[in-house]
């Protein structure tokens, strides 16, 4: 069965600090890899996928097959990151399978 | 703005009484999904809409219905309500356009309350 993986469930790290959520995933075909983002008092959007290979607000996420995962990465991070992460793989047909998300925590 | 409309933002019912939640689109999207999301858990797919097509999970219980009458239209009816369908429900659109996969957007959730 199809799994997305997010082992912590908090992460608090101090502005300008490193920022890695870990996301691990099992799926049979080739996957397609998200992340979704919710800040606070707002929606799940969109932040970025791996076919994109782009950075988004400073975050990149690299798809490593070997693993099976898609860590999302940030090198300096600021107090609006901040948010719920959720790590999602497409199961086809449009559909999605989530993470049960990391929040972060930005310290000024 | 074009965006996923969710009524009412926060729902209680009572134990056994059937319940609708409403979500709405002006995206003109094709496909419309229906989340479930209980507290600190993974929102699950429950069942989506490609077009007028309904597509339901395997493991969506029965008690869990859906309608869509068009296109901008989606409706969840919960027949009978227990404690363990107290959660957010969330409901998004695609344009389901293709073989690529198409971003989806998200609306605010309907928190739904059972008594």
């Amino acid at each position: 069965a199809q799994r997305v993986t997010q082992p912590e469930k908090l992460l608090s790290v101090f502005k300008g600090a490193p920022v890695e959520l870990k996301c691990n995933y099992s799926y049979s075909g080739s996957p397609e890899l998200f992340w979704y983002v919710q800040y606070s008092r707002q929606r799940l959007q969109l932040l970025l996928r791996h076919i994109s290979r782009e950075s988004i607000k400073g975050f990149t996420a690299d798809l490593n097959k070997g693993e099976t995962s898609f860590h999302l990465k940030k090198p300096f991070a600021q107090e609006e990151d901040s948010a719920m992460y959720y790590c999602a793989v497409n199961t086809g047909f449009q559909k999605l399978v989530f993470g049960t998300g990391t929040r972060l925590l930005v310290s000024p | 703005d074009a965006m996923v409309i969710q009524n009412p933002r926060y729902q209680v019912t009572q134990f056994g009484k059937p319940v609708t939640l409403s979500c709405s689109q002006t995206l003109n999207h094709n496909v419309m999904y229906w989340y479930q999301q209980k507290s600190s858990q993974a929102p699950k797919l429950l069942f989506h809409y490609y077009d007028k097509d309904f597509n339901n999970e395997a493991d969506t219980p029965d008690n869990f219905q859906s309608r869509r009458p068009n296109t901008s239209f989606c409706f969840l009816d919960i027949r009978s309500p227990g404690l363990g369908d107290a959660a957010m429900y969330l409901c998004a659109t695609s344009r389901g356009l293709g073989d690529s996969y198409n971003e989806q957007f998200f609306g605010p959730g309907t928190r739904l309350t059972v008594l």
